[in-house]
């Protein structure tokens, strides 16, 4: 199965902190992704990339940033987190040799900024 | 640019059928279907490319009307562990293979 991971599961927090949600795959993926979701809502792309340094904005804007600096880890920051951050981050990847390759989804990580 | 899923909601009961529409307003190039569990992150069930392929997987099968820009997915004789939530996932012929889901179709089997 997937071998794709998210650190933290759970994190609260206060308003103001830097956060940082770590997301790494095992699987030589060239695309990584970061979907926000709100519960029981559908899925969001706010952050995608396809290799090595190599970042876009999603569709949905977001005050998160990330970076690709190994093709394996694609880590989202949030410089001073506020309660509308407050959501589950979904991280994916997916296979570069085509747009018909599916996305692996981490367990995602749950932010609560309080 | 959101694909457009229909119904929001359905409650069926053990062995019935569903289907489950997913429709874009602009020229598609691939569809994915996902269902999400609660609490959990969406598990992949199939993707359909640009040429009306049907696929299967199981009792769950998909199709792609290239004409209509729709996807339908297909749930026959459902059992309990099909509840949960389905996505479906779309890009374009103009996108650079980003995904874009729609809202979601919630169903729930009941014995």
């Amino acid at each position: 199965e997937a071998d794709i991971y998210q650190t933290p599961r759970y994190l609260v927090i206060g308003t103001g902190k830097k956060i940082t949600l770590e997301c790494s795959q095992t699987m030589g993926h060239d695309k990584m992704y970061w979907y926000q979701q709100d519960p029981g809502m559908e899925l969001h792309l706010i952050h995608y990339s396809y290799g090595v340094n190599s970042t876009e904005k999603g569709d949905l804007s977001s005050e998160s940033t990330v970076s690709r600096i190994r093709t394996e880890h694609f880590p989202l920051t949030l410089e001073s987190a506020r309660p509308s951050h407050t959501s589950q981050y979904l991280c994916a990847s997916s296979d570069s040799s085509g747009p018909g390759e599916k996305l692996f989804f981490g367990s995602g990580t749950q932010l609560s900024v309080l | 640019q959101q694909p457009v899923q229909s119904p929001q909601a359905v409650i069926l009961r053990e062995g019935e059928d569903a289907v489950i529409n997913c429709s874009s307003s602009k020229a598609l190039y691939s569809v994915h279907w996902y269902r999400q569990k609660h609490g959990e992150a969406p598990v992949f069930l199939m993707i359909l490319l640009k040429g009306g392929e049907q696929k299967g997987h199981e009792k769950i099968s998909a199709s792609f009307n290239e004409k209509k820009q729709q996807s339908s997915l297909y749930l026959t004789a459902s059992q309990l562990s099909y509840s949960g939530t389905y996505f479906c996932g779309t890009s374009w012929m103009d996108s650079s293979y980003k995904l874009i889901f729609g809202s979601g179709t919630r169903l729930l089997v009941r014995p």
